[in-house]
């Protein structure tokens, strides 16, 4: 079946550290996102990109990074000029065209420790 | 620029009971809407999406919502609710020729028995 996994779902972090979360789509998408979702602050965007080896900035891109080097995956590093990193994050993906809607993984919780 | 209001962050409501969750939107432009749910520590998952005709649209788990051109609105309904139907829900839009979604701030379904 097709869909989105985003790996770990659980991720602990000390200070300082830089953490990788995982994300892969086999829906042949072209377009892959990054949310934070924080309590009570819906969805915020972090990075998107529309293309291989071609991303921007969302809202909130301050203290994290992406790399697309291949279709299927779209890694998010929380780097640790990250100062308040603890929350959720999902990763979704869309076809072509502004009828697709997202299909979303079933995210990945970061807690620092 | 495009935004989507949800009115209320928490609606409570007993089992078997009717309920509305407000959506209303801003855009200059026409738009595609869309309503998902989240359950807890889960992703996102479409419900149903409005593109063009018949401003009734009819989605899973029994729901469905109304286009109000007008009223610029996309409020969605279930004539009866669950237990398992306790969840968060988010209405989004994009506009014709985008692929980003913009989110509402969602609203959390409580319901009890």
């Amino acid at each position: 079946d097709g869909g989105i996994t985003q790996s770990p779902k659980y991720l602990f972090r000390k200070e300082g550290q830089n953490v990788t979360l995982s994300c892969e789509q086999n829906l042949n998408h072209d377009a892959m996102y990054w949310y934070r979702q924080d309590p009570g602050q819906g969805l915020r965007l972090i990075y998107y990109s529309q293309i291989v080896n071609d991303f921007q900035k969302g809202d909130i891109a301050e203290g994290y990074s992406v790399s697309r080097e291949k279709k299927e995956s779209f890694p998010l590093t929380v780097t640790s000029a990250q100062k308040n990193p603890t929350a959720f994050y999902l990763c979704a993906s869309s076809g072509q065209g502004s009828n697709y809607g997202y299909t979303f993984g079933s995210g990945t919780r970061l807690t620092v420790v | 620029a495009q935004s989507v209001t949800q009115l209320d962050s928490q609606v409570p409501v007993f089992e078997e009971a009717p309920v509305e969750l407000r959506c209303n939107y801003s855009s200059s432009v026409s738009v595609y809407l869309f309503w998902y749910v989240q359950y807890p520590n889960q992703g996102l998952q479409l419900l149903l999406k409005y593109l063009s005709g018949s401003t009734l649209v009819k989605g899973i788990n029994g729901f469905e919502a109304e286009f109000n051109k007008s009223q610029t609105s996309f409020h969605l309904r279930k004539p009866s609710v669950h237990i398992s139907d306790t969840a968060e829900y988010f209405c989004a839009l994009t506009a014709s020729g985008f692929q980003k979604l913009v989110f509402g701030t969602g609203t959390r379904l409580l319901v009890s028995p």
